[in-house]
């Protein structure tokens, strides 16, 4: 299995530019999490997926954040327009169900100057 | 809401030494999971723990789900070279599809 696969690995965009991240969950895996990691907040979960519904944004920064599943295998986190305080290392992580492992992917470095 | 208190922030210490760190919680879970994660990579599961006292091993690491469900520790013995990287505890809840993370222990080893 491939794992989950997120691209870019890495991102440099000017402040106010859109971002688009993207993420394949692990096929047959009906859980997507986005998380965003910094050194101040650690790892913070910002939204979930279940069967491509979002189940949980509670963790969405602002409105400027937004997510979409518009299929099992495909998801983007999309910043808009982006600010140097988004600068932070996003992940995307899928588990076969709620109580099982979450297999993170390698995430996104994100640097917005 | 719930916060993970993950001690010691960091840690450097020479190949061969055992080391130790633990979790603390304000409140109870059902699951304690911990993490590594290496430089330029995402988190892997390294242990998980589903009953309270249960202790697992996955070779040269140690972990134990606390009593009072609360807390946790992570042992690794005889340290190498490549257990450099960030350790992460994680809680949680039955019923909960969410984790909530520590802020990490990041272990340094030198030769």
């Amino acid at each position: 299995d491939a794992g989950v696969i997120q691209s870019p690995r890495h991102e440099v965009t000017e402040m106010g530019q859109e971002v688009t991240l993207r993420c394949k969950p692990i096929s047959g895996h009906d859980y997507l999490f986005w998380y965003r990691q910094t050194m101040m907040r650690g790892l913070e979960l910002l939204i979930y997926f279940n069967n491509n519904v979002p189940i949980d944004d509670s963790g969405m920064p602002e409105d400027r954040f937004s997510a979409k599943m518009p299929n099992a295998s495909f998801s983007t986190l999309k910043i808009q327009p982006s600010e140097p305080r988004d600068s932070a290392v996003y992940f995307c992580a899928s588990s076969s169900d709620s109580r099982e492992t979450q297999y993170f992917g390698p995430g996104t470095r994100l640097l917005v100057l | 809401g719930q916060q993970l208190n993950q001690s010691p922030q960091s840690m450097f210490i020479q190949e061969g030494e055992d080391v130790s760190m633990n979790c603390t919680s304000s409140s109870i879970f059902n699951t304690w999971l911990w993490y590594k994660q290496d430089p330029g990579e995402g988190p892997v599961l390294l242990i998980a723990l589903y009953k309270a006292g249960e202790l697992t091993s996955n070779g040269r690491l140690t972990a134990q789900f606390g009593i009072t469900r609360k807390d946790s520790f992570l042992n690794i013995s005889a340290s190498i070279p490549s257990d450099v990287g960030i350790y992460f505890c994680a809680g949680q809840l039955t019923g909960y599809s969410t984790l909530t993370f520590g802020k990490g222990t990041m272990l340094l080893v030198s030769p």
